[in-house]
């Protein structure tokens, strides 16, 4: 079983350019979470998904940053006009479909590094 | 933003030593708190889930407890070896499903 996978795992942008950064979960796992870690601080939410429906995206910037968990395929967070701000790493996890959600354990991919030039 | 508070940020310890750092959370609308290892170049990694006041998770030499009332939670690592130097994060979450990670304790094992 695949852990969760995160592509690509290292991405350079230019300012005014956008980012697509995507993550499979792990098999069965139907929850997905994103992750936001600027330098020299710790992991910050930014939303959670489920199945073609945001749950909680209260840790998102209001502008220029989306996701989505399409009914088919991997989650995708979007981030345009990027600008050196967001130079991050940027981690996924997912868990299983259960009545916890938020309780269950998370597991992580390996995350993407965004670097903003 | 949920106060979330992990100290200290960094210890060292010395290899076969014992130790402990604490994970502080607001003590009402407790749902559940997870503790994660971070190994350097690493993803984060799961080590208990605890959603009971009192709860005990012991998994090998990492064991930690809950105090929901007092709002905290330990983390002990008994005879430290190289291979627990990581950054422990514990992940506090509200009733109402919020989420807020600790800013992590730094564990550096000396050999």
């Amino acid at each position: 079983n695949a852990g969760v996978m995160q592509n690509p795992r290292h991405l350079v942008r230019r300012r005014g350019q956008e980012a697509r950064l995507r993550c499979s979960p792990m098999k069965g796992h139907s929850h997905v979470y994103w992750y936001r870690q600027l330098p020299e601080e710790g992991l910050k939410f930014m939303v959670y998904l489920q199945k073609e429906n945001i749950i909680d995206e209260s840790g998102m910037p209001k502008e220029r940053f989306s996701a989505e968990f399409p009914k088919e395929g991997p989650s995708i967070l979007r981030i345009q006009q990027v600008v050196r701000g967001d130079s991050a790493a940027y981690f996924c996890a997912s868990s299983p479909p259960s009545s916890g959600g938020r309780t269950d354990t998370q597991y992580f991919g390996p995350g993407t590094r965004l670097t903003v030039l | 933003i949920l106060n979330v508070e992990q100290s200290p940020q960094s210890l060292h310890v010395q290899e076969g030593d014992s130790t402990n750092f604490t994970c502080s959370f607001p003590s009402s609308n407790f749902y559940a708190l997870h503790w994660y290892r971070w190994e350097t170049a690493k993803s984060p990694e799961a080590l208990f889930v605890m959603t009971l006041n009192g709860d005990e998770k012991k998994k090998g030499r990492i064991s930690a407890t809950l105090n929901t009332k007092e709002g905290y939670s330990y983390l002990y690592i008994k005879g430290s070896q190289p291979e627990d130097s990581a950054t422990y994060l514990c992940a506090f979450i509200r009733g109402d499903y919020k989420l807020s990670f600790g800013a992590g304790t730094t564990v550096t094992v000396r050999a």
